[in-house]
C-alpha cells in the first residue's frame, strides 16, 4: 500500500517553463489536496477537489491549474513558471469529510526550484 | 493575525524532558489535527481531535473547544521526537484546512 505518491521528488525549471506534478493515492479517498510550503510559514492551500469531478481554488491559486483525472489522481500544472513559486509542493489526501474532519496523508512532497 | 497560532517557534529540550507544544486558532472549527515533519520533510498524522484527549504512546493531546486551544506534550522526550510539529484545523463546513506555522523541537541526547 503506497499511500500518496508525489513526482517529481525534485524539480530545476527556468522563467517561464511549464510543468505538471503529478500526485496518486490508492486509498479510494474522495478529496485531494494540493499545498505548497515556504519557509516561515504554514502549508498553504493552492486547490483542493472534494471529490472525483470537482476542484476548488484555495488560498494561493494564482499562477496555477489542477486536474481531477479519476478518483486516483490529481495534478498540479505550473503553465509558466515564476520564482515566487519556488517551494516545497505537497500532495495529501482524505476520505470525504461530512463535518468532522479525516486525517489527512501526504505524500513526501516535491522540491521546486525556479531559476 | 494567523488563524491559527502556535507557541513555540523553537524549542531545545534535554532527553527525558516533558514537552508542551501549544496551539490556538480563531475560528470554527470541526477538527483539529497534529502532525509531525520530519526533518526529510515527511509529514504524517499524529492525531485528530474533535474534543477532549487523546493518547498514543508518549504522545498526548487534548483541545478545550470552548477556549480554541490545544496542547500536544511528549512525555519521557527523546531525540528521535526532533521534528516539526505542526497544528492543523479543518474550518467548520468547508475541506479546507488551516495550518499553523509549527514549532521546531530539537531533543538533545
Amino acid at each position: 500500500n503506497a499511500g500518496v505518491t508525489q513526482t517529481p521528488k525534485f524539480q530545476v525549471l527556468k522563467t517561464g517553463q511549464s510543468m505538471t506534478l503529478q500526485c496518486a493515492q490508492d486509498m479510494n479517498h474522495n478529496s485531494m489536496y494540493w499545498y505548497r510550503q515556504d519557509p516561515g510559514m504554514g502549508l498553504r492551500l493552492i486547490y483542493y477537489s472534494a471529490s472525483e469531478g470537482t476542484t476548488d481554488k484555495g488560498e494561493v491559486p494564482n499562477g496555477y491549474n489542477v486536474s481531477r483525472l479519476n478518483k486516483r489522481e490529481f495534478s498540479l500544472r505550473l503553465e509558466s513558471a515564476a520564482p515566487s513559486q519556488t517551494s516545497v509542493y505537497f500532495c495529501a489526501s482524505s476520505e470525504a469529510g461530512q463535518g468532522g474532519g479525516n486525517i489527512q496523508y501526504f505524500g513526501a512532497g516535491t522540491r521546486l526550484s525556479v531559476l | 493575525k494567523n488563524e491559527v497560532e502556535q507557541s513555540p517557534q523553537n524549542l531545545t529540550a534535554q532527553e527525558g524532558e516533558f514537552i508542551t507544544i501549544n496551539c490556538s486558532y480563531s475560528v470554527g472549527i470541526s477538527a483539529l489535527h497534529w502532525l509531525q515533519q520530519h526533518p526529510g520533510g515527511g509529514i504524517v498524522s499524529l492525531f485528530m481531535l474533535s474534543s477532549g484527549k487523546k493518547k498514543h504512546g508518549r504522545l498526548i493531546a487534548t483541545i478545550n473547544i470552548q477556549e480554541k486551544h490545544s496542547s500536544l506534550h511528549i512525555t519521557a522526550s527523546h531525540p528521535r521526537d526532533s521534528a516539526v510539529y505542526i497544528c492543523a484545523v479543518r474550518s467548520s463546513g468547508t475541506y479546507k484546512y488551516i495550518f499553523g506555522t509549527g514549532t521546531r523541537l530539537k531533543v538533545l541526547a
